[in-house]
């Protein structure tokens, strides 16, 4: 099956901890992005990936590494540094975008990330 | 600053009724708007979308309203139903300039159709 692969499902940290999300996808996408949701606040841009080895900052990106060392893969660590990490974060990818077309981003199913 | 505002925050809907979600923009630079769809502790999902070429987009029970001139677009569930309860975000993509596909979400709208 293709598809979008986001482990574990439910994770649970303690304060000043790092922890890192795993996200995969056999899409064959090149572009792939973090988002983080919070209640009432929609979906917010974290980091994004349009090629290997290279990778850009969202709108809220404080507090957040990543890295992406293969097409395929795109996880996101959460450091110590970032102030209110429980969340519930989402991966996506997509082919990348061109000036004539928009493509479509397609979700994983979200890691819910508790910090006790 | 929300960039994309969305309301109303939440909907109860009878089934065979119109669900009605209303999305504004203010970035002129938007051209592209797709509207996801989210059940509880899934990944969003793409519904429908628009160009703001054209004023509005049918698929099947699902409608988008687009007023370029207001800046605003709409989204309309027709013969709602128990199964389109779930929670729907707007969004806007800019025109490509190199910065990829950023979507910008609007806050949500978690629709509950009753029997």
């Amino acid at each position: 099956d293709g598809g979008i692969t986001q482990s574990p499902k439910y994770l649970f940290r303690k304060e000043g901890q790092n922890v890192t999300l795993s996200c995969e996808q056999n899409l064959n996408h090149d572009a792939m992005y973090w988002y983080r949701q919070d209640p009432g606040q929609g979906l917010r841009l974290i980091y994004y990936s349009q090629i290997v080895n290279d990778f850009q900052k969202g709108d809220i990106a404080e507090g957040y590494s990543v890295s992406r060392e293969k097409k395929e893969s795109f996880p996101l660590t959460v450091t110590s540094a970032q102030k209110n990490p429980t969340a519930f974060y989402l991966c996506a990818s997509s082919y990348s975008g061109t000036r004539s077309s928009y493509n479509e981003q397609f979700f994983g199913p979200g890691t819910r990330l508790t910090v006790l | 600053q929300q960039q994309v505002k969305q309301s109303p925050q939440s909907l109860i809907v009878q089934k065979g009724g119109i669900s009605i979600i209303n999305c504004a923009y203010e970035n002129t630079a938007f051209d592209y708007f797709p509207w996801y769809q989210q059940f509880p502790g899934k990944g969003p999902a793409l519904l429908i979308a628009i160009r703001p070429d054209v004023s509005e987009k049918k698929e099947g029970r699902f409608t988008i309203s687009f007023n370029k001139s207001a800046k605003q677009f709409s989204l309309h569930i027709m013969d709602s139903q128990p199964g389109d309860s779930a929670t729907y975000f707007c969004a806007a993509v800019p025109a490509l300039t190199g910065g990829g596909n950023k979507l910008t979400f609007g806050t949500g709208t978690q629709l509950k159709v009753e029997l």
